[in-house]
């Protein structure tokens, strides 16, 4: 059981370059989200998806793009990487709202922004 | 705003030692408060708690909540290295389909041989 797998573990970028973080998972799950943690401010919700072709904003959207085009892969994306984007990222998914239970997280993404 | 806060934010303590880890939240329309260890990587789920008063237990570790006063606690008795970690509170909200997780800033806990 794969469960939720990132893609790339790690990556350096430079300031302005643009990338895209992927998300997949194999349990059918409805709900997805990206989370960025940083020391000392616990995980922070940036986007999220509530099903196939949907897409929600988190509590920090900002400089972030999002797409769920089939519903077991949810991207995330940077157009223009700035060094505030330096951080880990977490995807996780769920079942949904009405079986919602506990979130399955991925092993996370650390970017660094130079 | 959505608020979920954790304390203490670090703790150190010897094995054998018991711990009590507290987080408290302010959120509009809560379901469920869960608890998060995280070691290197990915968190990973202790408990969901949806009633008040109700105590779930796992081994060495348990938790409560009480959504009177709106806050929940992990004690873990009998503490062994391999509690060393980030334990994070998170409250689930939901918002008419929009459920989402909000998570407190987690508390460190160290285990001392």
């Amino acid at each position: 059981n794969a469960g939720v797998t990132q893609t790339p573990k790690f990556r350096v970028l430079k300031t302005g370059q643009s990338m895209t973080l992927l998300c997949a998972q194999d349990m059918n799950h409805e709900y997805m989200y990206w989370y960025r943690q940083d020391p000392g401010m616990g995980l922070r919700l940036i986007h999220y998806s509530v099903g196939e072709g949907t897409t929600a904003k988190g509590e920090v959207p900002d400089g972030y793009n999002v797409s769920r085009l089939k519903k077991q892969n949810f991207l995330l994306g940077l157009e223009s990487a700035a060094p505030s984007q330096t951080s880990v990222y977490f995807c996780a998914s769920t079942r949904g709202a009405e079986f919602w239970g506990p979130l399955h997280f991925g092993n996370g993404t650390r970017l660094t922004v130079t | 705003e959505d608020k979920v806060v954790q304390s203490p934010l670090s703790l150190v303590v010897h094995e054998g030692d018991t711990v009590t880890l507290n987080c408290s939240y302010e959120v509009t329309n809560f379901r469920s408060l869960l608890w998060y260890k995280q070691e290197k990587k990915a968190p990973t789920f202790l408990f969901m708690l949806t009633s008040s008063g109700i105590e779930k237990k796992s081994g060495r570790l348990s938790s409560i909540l009480d959504k009177k006063e709106l806050f929940s606690i992990l004690n873990i008795t009998a503490t062994q290295t391999g509690d060393s970690a980030v334990y994070l509170c998170a409250v689930e909200v939901s918002n008419f389909g929009n459920e989402k997780l909000t998570f407190g800033t987690g508390t460190r806990l160290t285990i001392i041989p």
